[in-house]
């Protein structure tokens, strides 16, 4: 597998509570992407952040790389009810013609109004 | 702009039977990926295509699933002779040339028993 077992599973938190999620990866990829998934729909990307940044924010979400220990982060400041979802990090697997993600098991997110 | 469309968005088969998922593609993305995610998991990948040509199947079972897209818009994944082990979500995304960003459909829930 591509990724480690790092990823925490599971998080309950309140609303308004600051929320963060990790991930470590095996092999070298140029690009870490975060993908939200909310019940019964596709995952939609959030975040997208390459090899050469340490750090990327979109509003409310900041997303780390660390290339060095092959990790990544997601944290979610402020969090919402509408932000109750499953969270992935994803590599790109550098097939020849494209890049097909390899994803990770995801971190269930439950946020309480 | 519409999204990826997916259909049907649910099927209930008995074991050995046949099943075939839709896939429309975001207007002009010349790059499409089926995926599978289990439940409680990651999407993986299943497939995917550039234009009408496959760049990878090397993850489809191909002695019961096949997959095509052949005038390199609309697809099909199609399953032959269905087992239990293939229940689970079938996720096509679509993608623009090598651009990272990768846009899901809603997915088609599958339930072989």
């Amino acid at each position: 597998s591509q990724w480690g077992e790092e990823n925490l599973q599971a998080l309950s938190i309140q609303e308004g509570e600051d929320v963060t999620m990790n991930c470590s990866y095996k092999t070298y990829t140029t690009v870490v992407q975060w993908y939200r998934q909310k019940s019964g729909k596709g995952p939609a990307q959030l975040i997208l952040i390459r090899s050469n940044e340490r750090e990327k924010r979109s509003g409310r979400l900041r997303a780390t790389l660390d290339t060095s220990s092959q990790s990544s982060s997601l944290s979610i400041t402020g969090t919402l009810a509408t932000d109750t979802a499953v969270y992935f990090c994803a590599t790109d697997s550098s097939y020849q013609g494209g890049r097909a993600l390899i994803f990770g098991t995801g971190t269930t997110v439950s946020v309480s109004p | 702009e519409a999204g990826v469309t997916q259909s049907p968005r649910y099927a209930v088969l008995q074991e050995g039977q046949a099943v075939s998922f839709w896939c429309d593609p975001i207007s002009g993305h010349d790059t499409l990926y089926w995926y599978q995610q289990p439940r409680d998991q990651g999407p993986q990948l299943l497939v995917y295509f550039r234009d009408e040509a496959v760049i990878d199947n090397s993850q489809l079972p191909s002695d019961r699933f096949s997959a095509v897209r052949p005038k390199g818009t609309n697809s099909t994944l199609k399953i032959q002779s269905a087992k239990q082990g293939d229940t689970a979500t079938y996720l096509c995304a679509s993608s623009l040339g090598y651009q990272d960003t990768q846009y899901f459909g809603p997915g088609t829930r599958l339930l072989v028993l």
